[in-house]
């Protein structure tokens, strides 16, 4: 069965450094996002991408984060600064159609750590 | 803002049915009742969805009453593999971001 896979599953960085999350999609999928779960807390969107755009973003989601879709296999989420506070657990996910009628798979995430 | 209500936690005996409830008394015309569900340590996994009839399908089947205000999550045959939080979810045919709340925690007892 096709998944979503990530790396690295865990990163540790240190405050003030950039990282890059990266994913691989589902392959004949179009839509892709990233979410966030800080440790004991809800998954929360972070955005949604499209033919190379972004769709949609959180409030989360300011000038420190970014996303792309290097090669058309990876997508990536970018933050050029961490903050203590972006530790968490990030998940990648994509779908086949655009809206909540068709399903989006996760991936296992990454555990990002920022000290 | 909530837009579905689940209990914070349930418990079901292993090898036994579980119903899993949701209240979404503000729910619109067009939108789908999802469920996903969150194994420890693991990404959220979709598990059902539907718009006005009752589903089925490998994992679960999804109730909806008739105004559709509430659904109700069966898993037929409970096992300890299931223990993990469920998310009752609703989604407009434009949205394309799940919004999770807190879900339900299901507890299986062996």
């Amino acid at each position: 069965e096709p998944e979503v896979t990530q790396t690295p599953s865990h990163q540790v960085t240190q405050m003030g450094q950039e990282v890059i999350l990266r994913c691989v999609p589902i392959s004949n999928h179009l839509y892709f996002y990233w979410y966030r779960q800080i440790l004991g807390q809800k998954v929360e969107f972070l955005v949604s991408f499209y033919n190379n755009e972004i769709s949609e973003k959180s409030e989360i989601f300011d000038d420190q984060f970014s996303v792309e879709r290097p090669d058309g296999s990876n997508f990536t989420l970018k933050i050029r600064s961490t903050k203590l506070e972006d530790s968490a657990m990030y998940f990648c996910a994509s779908s086949e159609g655009l809206g909540t009628d068709y399903e989006q798979y996760f991936g296992p995430g990454t555990r990002l750590t920022v000290t | 803002d909530a837009k579905t209500t689940q209990p914070n936690s349930m418990e079901s005996n292993e090898e036994e049915p579980v119903h899993l409830p949701c209240n979404h008394s503000t729910i619109s015309g067009t939108d789908y009742i999802h469920w996903y569900r969150q194994l420890p340590s693991q990404g959220p996994e979709y598990v059902i969805h539907g718009l006005t009839s009752n589903v089925n399908n490998r994992m679960a089947s999804l109730a909806i009453a008739e105004d559709r205000k509430s659904s109700t999550l069966i898993l037929h045959r409970a096992t300890l593999r299931d223990a993990a939080v469920y998310y009752c979810i609703l989604g407009g045919v434009g949205d394309d971001k799940i919004i999770f709340g807190k879900g339900t925690r299901l507890h299986i007892l062996p």
